[in-house]
């Protein structure tokens, strides 16, 4: 069954520093999210990404966020000078219109 | 706003048992729901979900879970739990209205007794 594959699975950056998260999200999906999951907190909405560009955003995802999809295959989210706040769990998702997301294994994000 | 509520935080079963997880949501149209579970440290693994049609709805390992729009809730259900149940379960409510984001509930974590 094909599935959604992030990388990398954990992730350690000095706190300022950009960090780039990476997901390939199923093949023939059109939809694209990332959310996150803060230790012991709930799975949030950051962002949904369509046709090219960003369709929904979260207040979460504030300026030091930014999506891309540089290519054909992979859909990345960019935090442009980590905060400590940052710290979490990003996971990718992808969907075909309004069907399921199917969710990646998820990015852990250590800002110290 | 969209909420969505899971009133337990833990449940313990003992292995066998029947399970019931409780969801209610708060939605200002007409929701898609989701059922995720989550062993530790892996990702969302989809166990069922709710468009239209029948209100109750099979998943996977077993699982089915019934949506009651009177009572805005989607409950999900396990006749005969198994020790390998044992993970956080997350509800989760969508809407093509609202850019069919989640919104997810805090999760119940399950733990099973032999």
């Amino acid at each position: 069954e094909p599935e959604v594959t992030q990388t990398p699975s954990h992730q350690v950056t000095q706190m300022g520093q950009e960090v780039i998260l990476r997901c390939v999200p199923i093949s023939n999906h059109l939809y694209f999210y990332w959310y996150r999951q803060i230790l012991g907190q709930k799975v949030e909405f950051l962002v949904s990404f369509y046709n090219n560009e960003i369709s929904e955003k979260s207040e979460i995802f504030d300026d030091q966020f930014s999506v891309e999809r540089p290519d054909g295959s992979n859909f990345t989210l960019k935090i442009r000078s980590t905060k400590l706040e940052d710290s979490a769990m990003y996971f990718c998702a992808s969907s075909v219109d309004n069907q399921p997301q199917h969710f990646g294994d998820g990015t852990r994000l250590s800002i110290l | 706003a969209q909420s969505v509520t899971q009133p337990d935080i833990h449940i313990t079963v003992s292995e066998g048992a029947s399970l019931e997880l409780r969801c209610n949501y708060s939605y200002g149209a007409t929701p898609y729901l989701f059922w995720y579970v989550q062993s530790p440290g892996q990702g969302l693994q989809l166990l069922l979900k709710y468009f239209s049609g029948d209100t109750l709805v099979q998943g996977i390992k077993g699982f089915e879970a019934e949506f009651k729009r009177s009572q805005s809730s989607f409950n999900l259900r396990k006749p005969s739990v198994h020790w390998s149940d044992a993970a956080e379960y997350f509800c989760a409510v969508g809407a093509k209205e609202y850019g069919n984001k989640l919104v997810f509930g805090a999760g119940t974590i399950l733990r099973v007794k032999s």
